[in-house]
């Protein structure tokens, strides 16, 4: 069935290094990829989202980079600060309407 | 813009009873899809409404169900409950648009707990 990086590592990164968070999709008609943050006791947050028709879509401070030839979907954080420590997930749309399909999610812990 | 409410935000419930959650959208957006997340199977999609219709709809057993009323609110229900079916349960509206390359808005989710 389709699947999103099902596995939840933990990135441990230090405050003001580079943070890069890698996922895996398997379903190749996916058009539309979308990163997630979520925050103890509160719902996923919207960070950025690629259409299949780019490869790469940047924001403020986050980067998103699409290779489709490996069904592969990464994120970049620069300049990490602790307000990024969270859990992230990815997500992949390839039906009409909304249904995300859902990474496991990545835990980023940020030291000071 | 207020964001995406979800009442009630905790509940406890036992085996076999049956469980109403409620979510009101972002004024303005017409679709509506939920979400069970847990530590074991984490996010996963359960069904979407667009105008009062269901559009899609995930893998779970027909004890789960859901309605959308004409102002866009959303309920879902899941009956004959089990201990499984303790989760986070997560609503995402969206202004909807069919390409599915819509940005979803999601509430702080209802905490189920089944003893």
């Amino acid at each position: 069935g389709e699947s999103v990086g099902l596995h939840l590592p933990t990135l441990s990164v230090q405050e003001g290094d580079n943070s890069i968070i890698n996922c895996a999709y398997s379903n190749s008609a996916s058009d539309y990829f979308i990163w997630y943050k979520q925050e103890s006791g509160k719902g996923p947050q919207f960070i950025i989202d690629i259409r299949s028709n780019m490869d790469k879509r940047q924001g403020q401070r986050v980067t998103v980079l699409l290779n489709k030839t490996v069904k592969h979907l990464s994120l970049q954080i620069a300049a990490t600060q602790p307000g990024d420590s969270a859990v992230y997930f990815c997500a992949e749309n390839g039906a009409a309407g909304n249904k995300l399909t859902f990474g496991g999610g990545t835990r980023v812990l940020v030291k000071p | 813009k207020a964001g995406v409410t979800q009442t009630p935000r905790y509940l406890i419930k036992t085996r076999g009873q049956q469980v109403t959650l409620s979510c009101s959208p972002i004024s303005g957006h017409r679709s509506v899809s939920w979400y069970q997340q847990t530590p074991g199977q984490g996010l996963q999609f359960l069904f979407e409404y667009f105008s009062e219709t269901q559009r899609n709809k995930g893998n779970f057993p027909g004890r789960f169900s859901g309605r959308q009323f004409s102002n866009s609110r959303s309920e879902m229900n899941v009956s004959t409950l089990e201990l499984g079916d303790s989760a986070l349960y997560l609503c995402a509206s969206s202004d909807g648009g069919g390409s599915g390359a819509n940005v979803l808005t999601f509430g702080a989710g209802s905490r189920l707990t089944v003893l």
